[in-house]
């Protein structure tokens, strides 16, 4: 068990450009969350995946924004056309319906929009 | 709607004395709550959490919660602080439903001082 791994850990991009942002959850986890935190923030919920199926997404996540977990393991998030607001640390966390209630996080990604 | 509130954006203490940080909550059902550390550029981890078990909780690294359903509190406490234990403080709620996401406060910088 690795943990939560997220791919890449900085991310610098020019404003209008599209990023795209991988996690990779415990493997024996089924839950995955997708979260924000801009700086002096706690996270914010973006959205949840249960296996392949998205079953909850925020306001937050504007049609900029999609995510996907095509075969229920790894997770994308996919931002286009980024705006300087954008600029935040996304986080990943997993987690399962079985035993004991917890969530794992990975360590981020940082995104930075110029 | 759940919500968390921490009480204080900042704490500082010296190595050695009380840690003592706040955490409020809104929840319309019972709740599970969390408190998480933050190292700088780093994901979170995970200190403890109450799952509705016993009311106090111990944690890692010598810290540990009070669940008092009166006061909607779960406090975060430690009886002496660690030059390591700086870090940024969260905590946080979710139902006791499996899979809802977690909601976090605005969280705690906790400052040690030799």
């Amino acid at each position: 068990d690795t943990g939560v791994s997220q791919d890449p850990r900085h991310k610098i991009t020019k404003r209008g450009q599209n990023v795209t942002f991988r996690c990779d959850p415990i493997s024996e986890h089924n839950r995955l969350y997708w979260y924000r935190q801009t700086l002096g923030q706690g996270p914010e919920f973006l959205t949840y995946f249960q296996n392949e199926a998205q079953l909850e997404k925020s306001r937050l996540l504007s049609d900029r924004f999609s995510a996907e977990r095509p075969k229920g393991s790894f997770s994308t998030l996919e931002i286009q056309r980024t705006e300087q607001g954008d600029s935040a640390m996304y986080l990943c966390a997993s987690s399962s319906d079985r035993g004991s209630y917890g969530y794992t996080f990975g360590s981020g990604t940082r995104l930075t929009v110029v | 709607a759940q919500s968390v509130t921490q009480l204080g954006s900042h704490v500082s203490v010296s190595e050695g004395a009380l840690v003592l940080l706040r955490c409020n909550y809104s929840s319309s059902v019972p709740p599970y709550l969390f408190w998480y550390v933050q190292y700088p550029n780093q994901g979170l981890q995970l200190l403890l959490k109450y799952t509705s078990a016993a009311t106090l909780v111990k944690g890692i690294n010598g810290f540990e919660a009070e669940f008092k359903k009166s006061e909607t509190s779960f406090h975060l406490t430690k009886p002496s602080a660690h030059m390591s234990d700086a870090a940024e403080y969260f905590c946080a709620v979710t139902p006791n439903q499996a899979g809802t996401a977690l909601i976090f406060g605005k969280g705690t910088t906790l400052s040690v001082s030799s």
